[in-house]
């Protein structure tokens, strides 16, 4: 079984500060682990993956993710947060190929304070 | 452009009506999927389908039906069953599930409510 849970549903910055987005995943398998963001009433848009290779990956909009595998963690930073980032942030994970094998967290709300 | 198409943006259905979405994608991906999102609940998977011709179940599917006749095309019907049915729903796309070195390209959503 794998799931994913996303720390704090809530999460306000000040413009120009750091972004931290956390998840923890759990899976018997080697995970693959994504992150997207969705704005208001539209779908969501993958920010980066993680599947197999260097850890730290590097996503769109100056996004990167460390897959911890010791920690069971993939959170999502960004040094310094812009009023464009506010949205809802999803963290999922799947051990097998497939989208209908993917589970998503419940997301993550981001409130960038100008 | 290539992507995928969901229409009507918004709808609205009276209670005991049975309402359809529609997913058109013009990405000539083989896999089609669609989610229901709930504030608070993340997305979850109401039917999948990897070829023309077929498709599967997924977590949520009761109150659900839909059809796989075109490659471009993955329609949902929300029947009379789905006992509370208004939600935001999301198709998406994605090439062969052969490994995740894929990603999947969703659709801008529709939003059903029930009036």
């Amino acid at each position: 079984a794998q799931s994913v849970t996303q720390l704090g549903s809530h999460v306000s910055v000040s413009e120009g500060a750091l972004v931290l987005l956390r998840c923890n995943y759990s899976s018997s398998v080697p995970p693959y682990l994504f992150w997207y963001v969705q704005y208001p009433n539209q779908g969501l848009q993958l920010l980066l993956k993680y599947t197999t290779g260097a850890t730290l990956v590097k996503g769109i909009n100056g996004f990167e993710a460390e897959f911890k595998k010791s920690e069971t963690s993939f959170h999502l930073t960004k040094p310094s947060a812009h009023m464009s980032d506010a949205a809802e942030y999803f963290c999922a994970v799947t051990s097998s190929g497939g989208y209908q094998k993917v589970t998503f967290g419940i997301g993550t709300k981001l409130q960038v304070i100008p | 452009d290539g992507g995928i198409t969901q229409s009507p943006k918004y709808l609205f259905r009276k209670e005991g009506q049975n309402v359809t979405l529609s997913c058109e994608q013009n990405l000539n991906h083989d896999a089609m999927y669609w989610y229901r999102q709930d504030p608070g609940q993340g997305l979850r998977l109401i039917y999948y389908s990897q070829i023309v011709n077929d498709f599967q179940k997924g977590d949520i599917a009761e109150g659900y039906s839909v059809s796989r006749e075109k490659k471009e095309s993955f329609p949902l019907t929300v029947t009379s069953a789905q006992k509370n049915p208004t939600a935001f729903y999301l198709c998406a796309s994605s090439t062969p599930p052969t490994g995740m070195n894929t990603e999947a390209f969703f659709g801008q959503g529709t939003r059903l409510t029930v009036v």
